[in-house]
């Protein structure tokens, strides 16, 4: 049984350089969601998907961050003209429709901008 | 913004006793679930509490849900020192909103 898998894990990047994350969800699982989390806080929502559909966006969500889920199964995350305010772990969730259902998070990838 | 939360920020209890958090949040929900994660890592899902019922169990694990309160506790009894975490509720709003809100969450340090 395979949970939400992330890739990379860890991403040092320059200030201003791109960085993509990737996420494949729990196999069969329809909804896909993207949380930030900082050190001492707790996850907060960026994005979610319903098959290949992005339903719901933060304001969170800057102009610089883009999010796809082109096929209703894995998803990147892409952050253009990276700040030291993204660092961050992008955490990965996923479950089935119905909002009474289990969210199942991946382990995380940890951006850290320099 | 998060909208949930916890209480106590920090507990620190020894080996063998029972930890207990409580969250209360202001909205009507739909459920709410309890996660754990350790330091660097991902989040594990603990236990899922229905708006229609008052308390769940699994294993080591009880959660009671209070709607007219608008608050739930999560207990764990005979903690050991792999308990070490930090725990997080969040909540699932009614209606069509479909994602989870988290509090800031507790640190919970289990001492052998």
């Amino acid at each position: 049984d395979t949970g939400v898998s992330q890739d990379p894990r860890h991403k040092i990047t320059k200030r201003g350089q791109n960085v993509t994350f990737r996420c494949d969800p729990i196999s069969e699982h329809n909804r896909l969601y993207w949380y930030r989390q900082t050190l001492g806080q707790g996850p907060e929502f960026l994005t979610y998907f319903q098959n290949e559909a992005q339903l719901e966006k933060s304001r969170l969500l800057s102009d610089r961050f883009s999010a796809e889920r082109p096929k209703g199964s894995f998803s990147t995350l892409e952050i253009q003209r990276t700040e030291q305010g993204d660092s961050a772990m992008y955490l990965c969730a996923s479950s089935l429709e119905a909002s009474g259902n289990t969210i199942y998070f991946g382990e995380g990838s940890w951006l850290t901008v320099v | 913004s998060q909208q949930g939360e916890e209480d106590p920020q920090a507990l620190s209890i020894q080996e063998g006793e029972n930890a207990t958090m409580n969250c209360s949040y202001k909205t009507s929900i739909n459920n709410l679930q309890w996660y754990r994660q350790n330091s660097g890592r991902g989040l594990v899902h603990l236990i899922l509490i229905r708006s229609n019922e008052r308390e769940k169990h699994s294993g080591r694990l009880r959660v009671t849900l209070d709607t007219s309160k608008k608050s739930s506790s999560l207990l764990i009894t005979a903690s050991r020192a792999a308990d070490t975490a930090s725990y997080f509720c969040a909540k699932r709003d009614t209606g069509a909103n479909s994602k989870l809100t988290f509090g800031k969450g507790i640190t919970l340090s289990v001492r052998p």
